[in-house]
């Protein structure tokens, strides 16, 4: 059972640029959010995906934008990308827990994917 | 302003012994907590949680305690084993309107070093 994959591992860009990266959840999962980790920092929620549609939106800015497609896949999208920008990015998936019982080991991380704007 | 504070950016523990992670929250509609453990270079993985109607959880070696008048909660892990070392988070979650469980926010972690 493949657990949640994510790609690139590894990138680099240069200021300005725009940036995808790409999530698929656990096998059953229908929820993807996405959280950026500074160094020294703890992982920072930026959106959420269910259905399709973003249900959730943490304290970041417009140049971030996701996708969720039907398969439940995820894309991250950051457009003119800054030095700041530089962080781990990773993404977690989830079961909807609509009027269920949340216990909290629902969740599952990826390895993230590391990006480097220079 | 952080929500969830781990004022300890280091821990340094002797095989055997116990560890104790201390972590404080701010909003008082938080009403799940969870800590997760992480490797370099590795997603963060779940350890173990608890609800705001319980004031401990245990499995196994580890044990989190939630004081919910002090805003505080604590991780226990006994006894410690040198593969312990890793960056711990301690995370909190609101129920969204709706009953759904809201997105996790993290403290900046601790790093636990067990020394054999």
């Amino acid at each position: 059972d493949a657990g949640v994959t994510q790609s690139p591992t590894h990138l680099i860009k240069t200021r300005g640029q725009q940036v995808t990266l790409r999530c698929s959840p656990k096998s059953g999962h229908d929820t993807v959010s996405w959280y950026q980790q500074a160094l020294g920092q703890g992982p920072q929620f930026i959106f959420q995906y269910y259905e399709e549609e973003e249900r959730q939106r943490g304290n970041f800015p417009d140049r971030f934008s996701g996708h969720q497609f039907p398969n439940y896949s995820s894309e991250l999208n950051v457009n003119a990308l800054l030095l700041g920008d530089s962080a781990l990015y990773l993404c977690a998936s989830s079961l909807a827990s609509l009027g269920r019982d949340w216990s909290g080991n629902t969740i599952y991380f990826g390895e993230g994917s590391w990006l480097t704007v220079v | 302003d952080q929500q969830v504070k781990q004022n300890s950016p280091s821990l340094s523990v002797q095989e055997g012994r116990i560890s104790i992670l201390n972590c404080d929250y701010t909003n008082s509609m938080f009403d799940y907590f969870l800590w997760y453990k992480k490797y370099p270079a590795e997603g963060p993985t779940f350890l173990i949680s608890i609800s705001s109607i319980k004031d401990k959880n245990e499995d196994g070696r580890f044990t989190v305690f939630l004081n919910k008048s002090a805003k505080h909660l604590s991780l226990h892990i006994v006894p410690s084993q040198p593969g312990d070392s890793a960056v711990y988070f301690c995370a909190a979650s609101e129920r969204n309107y709706g009953g759904s469980q809201g997105n996790l926010i993290f403290g900046k972690g601790t790093k636990l070093s067990v020394k054999p």
